[in-house]
C-alpha cells in the first residue's frame, strides 16, 4: 500500500494567492483528516470527513479555508486567498472506522510558504 | 474539553540513557491514549497505543501504562538510540469522537 500521498509537497507563493492542497488517502478508509502543524500552535485539527461528508469543521481558523471531497479516493485543502500566517505544514490522515483505538495514518505533509 | 499536556523538552540524551516524557489529559469518560513520532521532514507514525485503563503499549522498546487513576500516559525506553531522535507526541481520542487531540510534542535528541 502507499499509504496516504499528499501534493505537492512544498509550495511557495505570495500573499494573495490562491493554493490548493492534495490529498489521497489509503484506500479503503473511510475517515479523513487535515491538520495543521506550526511552532506557535503545534498540531490542530482542522476538519475531518466521514465518507466524504464534512463532520467536524470547527477547527477551520476562517472562511478563507475551504476543504472538500468529491470521492473516496480525493480530497482538497483551498486557501483563498492566502496570507503569511498561513505558513504551516499541512498534514492529511485517513483512518478506518470501527473503534476509538484506530490508528490514524498520516501523508508527509505539504509545507506551505506564504511570502 | 479534552486536553493533553505533555513535556515540552528539548530532551537530550546521550545514547544507552533511560528516557521518560510525561504526559498527563483530561477528558470526560474512556479515551483511547496514542504515542505518535515525527522523524525529520516526515508525518507522523502511531509508536504505540492503549485503549482501556491498565493496558501496557509497547513498540520498538518504547512503552507506556494508561493509568486512570493519575490520568497519564508516560513514554518510557530504558536505552535510547541516535536513531529514536524524533519529536514525540502524546494524543487521545475520546469516546464515539474520532478527533485525535494532540499534545504540544517533545523533541528528542540522542547524542552518540
Amino acid at each position: 500500500d502507499a499509504g496516504v500521498i499528499q501534493s505537492p509537497r512544498h509550495e511557495v507563493t505570495e500573499m494573495g494567492q490562491e493554493v490548493t492542497l492534495r490529498c489521497k488517502p489509503i484506500s479503503g478508509h473511510d475517515y479523513l483528516f487535515w491538520y495543521r502543524q506550526t511552532m506557535m500552535r503545534g498540531l490542530e485539527l482542522l476538519i475531518y470527513f466521514n465518507n466524504n461528508v464534512p463532520i467536524d469543521d470547527s477547527g477551520m481558523p476562517e472562511d478563507r479555508f475551504s476543504a472538500k471531497m468529491p470521492n473516496a479516493s480525493f480530497s482538497t485543502l483551498k486557501i483563498q486567498p492566502s496570507e503569511p500566517r498561513d505558513s504551516a505544514v499541512y498534514f492529511c490522515a485517513s483512518s478506518l472506522t470501527g473503534g476509538a483505538g484506530n490508528e490514524q495514518f498520516f501523508g508527509p505533509g505539504t509545507r506551505l510558504t506564504v511570502l | 474539553g479534552n486536553s493533553v499536556t505533555q513535556m515540552e523538552g528539548p530532551v537530550t540524551l546521550s545514547e544507552e540513557a533511560f528516557l521518560t516524557i510525561n504526559c498527563t489529559y483530561t477528558a470526560t469518560g474512556y479515551p483511547s491514549l496514542f504515542w505518535y513520532v515525527q522523524y525529520p521532514g516526515e508525518g507522523l507514525q502511531l509508536l504505540l497505543k492503549a485503549t482501556k485503563a491498565d493496558d501496557k503499549g509497547s513498540n520498538k522498546g518504547f512503552e507506556a501504562t494508561y493509568r486512570k487513576e493519575t490520568t497519564s500516559f508516560h513514554l518510557e525506553k530504558g536505552s535510547v538510540q541516535v536513531s529514536d531522535s524524533a519529536v514525540y507526541f502524546c494524543a487521545l481520542r475520546g469516546g464515539s469522537n474520532y478527533k485525535l487531540t494532540f499534545g504540544k510534542g517533545t523533541l528528542l535528541t540522542v547524542n552518540p
